[in-house]
């Protein structure tokens, strides 16, 4: 089993409508958690950071982590064709010093106009 | 606003060849990461280094990768001789320290895509 399982999909919506993307993960250490944003052929860029468990909203995007059962997702409400990407989630803890990032396999939507 | 920067953005070598990729970080970042992504997954962490010194160099495959931060400023990734299936995006990122805080985020630079023939 993985560290990081994250449906790759590829998803595809109509504009304006909720978009859902999760992911799961087995180490117990994790204690923040990520969502990056990738647009074909650029280097991720950094959506959402939470630490622990709760809930964060920013704007049209709102991040929940539910440690207890190892579920992290992100929301996005009324979609645009900008938010056309690859969502990649991140998770890191504790582990000797090295703060080293696991990242899931990417979550390829695609929002029609 | 700051970023990371990386260069070549592309390289297209043949098996055998060296290739090296050069990042420069945002500039008060102590520590810089170097990934590998895959087509279809998610990047995977190569090396670290804390200023100049590697933190972890677990996944670094250090019979033909190699990795330097002298002067703990910017850094070099080179990979010699270049393997078919080391086709991937090699991406550079920073961060202010190594803790779990807010401020430690790793902000990626755009990647060097490589293809070995």
């Amino acid at each position: 089993q993985k560290e990081v399982e994250q449906d790759p999909g590829p998803l595809s919506v109509p504009e304006g409508a909720i978009v859902s993307l999760n992911c799961t993960y087995s180490n117990s250490a994790f204690q923040y958690f990520m969502w990056y944003r990738q647009y074909s052929r650029k280097g991720p860029e950094l959506l959402m950071y939470t630490y622990s468990s709760g809930n964060k909203e920013d704007g049209r995007f709102t991040a929940q982590v539910d440690k207890s059962s190892k579920y992290i997702s992100l929301f996005i409400r009324d979609s645009q064709p900008s938010d056309s990407a690859t969502y990649l989630c991140a998770m890191g803890g504790t582990q000797g010093g090295s703060e080293k990032l696991v990242f899931g396999k990417g979550t390829k939507l695609t929002v029609n106009p | 606003e700051a970023e990371v920067a990386q260069s070549p953005r592309y390289k297209i070598t043949e098996k055998s060849q060296a290739v090296a990729f050069w990042c420069d970080p945002i500039s008060g970042h102590a520590t810089l990461y170097w990934y590998r992504q895959i087509l279809g997954q998610g990047p995977e962490l190569l090396v670290q280094f804390q200023d100049e010194s590697v933190v972890d160099d677990s996944q670094l495959p250090k019979d033909r990768f190699s990795a330097e931060r002298l002067k703990g400023v910017d850094s070099t990734l080179k990979i010699q001789p270049a393997e078919l299936g080391d086709s991937a995006m090699y991406l550079c990122a920073s961060s202010l320290g190594i803790g779990p805080s807010a401020s430690d985020t790793q902000y990626f630079g755009p990647g060097t895509r490589l293809t070995v023939l």
